[in-house]
């Protein structure tokens, strides 16, 4: 049962472009969603998150589009950097109960020069 | 600064084996997950523990255990393993209370012959 669907599963950009990425989700109890960076040989760290009572988060070039109404939040990265290859997953969580993560199945982005 | 580490980057066991991979984490937190990641299907939870001697399933939990017998060590054990349990394992820790922040150990291979 994929709770968090993620697309595309990979992605060519051209250096300076806008990288994105996108996640829907189902479970409406949901009210914190991260992102997630992997570099190879490394696990996942957190990039930049938002809960659902804000439409935009911007980090640096990083921004999170969050769209409550369609079940939708997406991942934008401004002037991508080869520096930027790397694997993406966003993720949600859910307040109640036990705070478990629910990972999409993750972007494998490649910037090329 | 944060640290997870795992016992092994990589791992070759045997059909039947048993297999320990252990989790270390040095930031006193209580909270502490094992993943499995494999492509095309994102990072699945396996186990988690929110203290000492305390576990609970995820969602992937048939053919694992795991064990908690002090706060910063948590270790994932397969009792007979098989060859579909060929994975990337991935351990993270959380301060529970505090943000919902991951942090990831960079992972362990197993192959499983």
């Amino acid at each position: 049962q994929q709770q968090v669907k993620q697309s595309p599963q990979s992605l060519i950009v051209q250096k300076g472009g806008i990288s994105i990425i996108n996640c829907a989700y189902e479970n409406t109890a949901f009210d914190y969603f991260p992102w997630y960076q992997q570099f190879p040989g490394k696990g996942p760290a957190l990039l930049i998150a938002i809960r659902p009572d804000v439409s935009e988060k911007k980090e640096g070039r990083f921004t999170i589009s969050f769209n409550k109404s369609a079940k939708q939040f997406s991942l934008h990265i401004m002037d991508s950097q080869p520096g930027d290859s790397a694997t993406y997953f966003c993720a949600a969580l859910s307040n109640f109960g036990n705070e478990k993560l629910t990972f999409g199945t993750g972007t494998r982005l490649t910037i090329i020069p | 600064d944060v640290k997870v580490t795992q016992s092994s980057r990589y791992l070759v066991k045997r059909t039947g084996e048993k297999v320990f991979l252990e989790c270390v984490q040095d930031m006193d937190h209580e909270n502490m997950f094992w993943y499995r990641q494999d492509p095309g299907l994102g990072l699945r939870l396996i186990y988690f523990s929110y203290d000492v001697k305390m576990k609970e399933k995820g969602d992937i939990p048939e053919g694992y255990s795991v064990s908690r017998e002090k706060k910063e060590r948590f270790s994932l054990i397969l009792e007979s393993a098989s060859t579909n349990q060929t994975s990337m394992y991935l351990c993270a820790s959380r301060n529970q209370g505090g943000s919902y922040e991951q942090y990831f150990g960079p992972g362990t291979r197993l192959t499983v012959t």
